[in-house]
């Protein structure tokens, strides 16, 4: 079968630096992406990950181990903007395999 | 670019009844894909097209679900009968990519089947 592990629920600080993990079996991988989904909105492109190592963009940063079948997202300077749901998602095939996504709770 | 476009964006509607959900991809984007997302059950790939012809279906519930994408500007979810448990907020997504990891998702049609 296919599946993507990650934490249903982070809680942080603002300010603060947050990891959030995905482990991931599949059947086929290509590359993992991240997307951001705030509450009542649209899942939104983060990053993408085909080979190993970190890829940073601004304050957000994303990892990944394929001898490891693990990444994650890295968000520093957290701000309450990025309170939201993250999804890691594989892509297999021709499609993307999505996690059941992790939701961060960031506290003043 | 206006992004990808979504219509309606609420629809109430009574069991039984046939909804048909509307989705304009952002122009050059030659993959399609529609999603359904509840709480439940997370997001889940319903049906893909690539150059307006479906490619795996295999996400559609049942035969109560049908998708159509008659040109490279237009595609159609239609439900029929509608069942209290199709109640789900429907994506549209469009990708340029060949590897379609980034995908561009318009604002949903929220579902909700009494």
């Amino acid at each position: 079968g296919q599946s993507l592990e990650q934490p249903s629920e982070v809680t942080a600080v603002e300010g603060a630096i947050v990891q959030i993990n995905c482990t991931y079996q599949t059947s086929g991988f290509y590359g993992l992406s991240w997307y951001q989904q705030h509450d009542g909105g649209a899942p939104t492109f983060l990053s993408y990950n085909a080979l190993d190592g970190l890829e940073e963009t601004g304050r957000f940063s994303s990892f990944l181990s394929r001898s490891d079948s693990y990444g994650y997202l890295l968000l520093q300077e957290l701000q309450m903007k990025d309170s939201a749901s993250y999804f890691c998602a594989v892509k297999s095939n021709y499609q993307l395999i999505w996690g059941a996504g992790t939701k961060l709770i960031i506290k003043p | 670019d206006a992004g990808v476009i979504q219509s309606p964006r609420h629809e109430v509607t009574e069991m039984g009844q046939e909804v048909t959900l509307r989705c304009k991809p952002i122009s050059g984007h030659n993959s399609l894909f529609w999603y359904r997302q509840t709480m439940m059950r997370g997001l889940e790939l319903l049906i893909y097209f690539n150059n307006n012809v479906p490619i795996d279906d295999s996400g559609m519930p049942e035969d109560r679900f049908s998708a159509k994408m008659p040109n490279a500007s237009f595609s159609t979810l239609k439900i029929q009968p509608s069942e209290p448990r199709d109640s789900a907020v429907y994506f549209c997504a469009s990708s340029s990519r060949q590897d379609h990891y980034e995908q561009y998702f318009g604002p949903g049609t929220r579902l909700t089947v009494t």
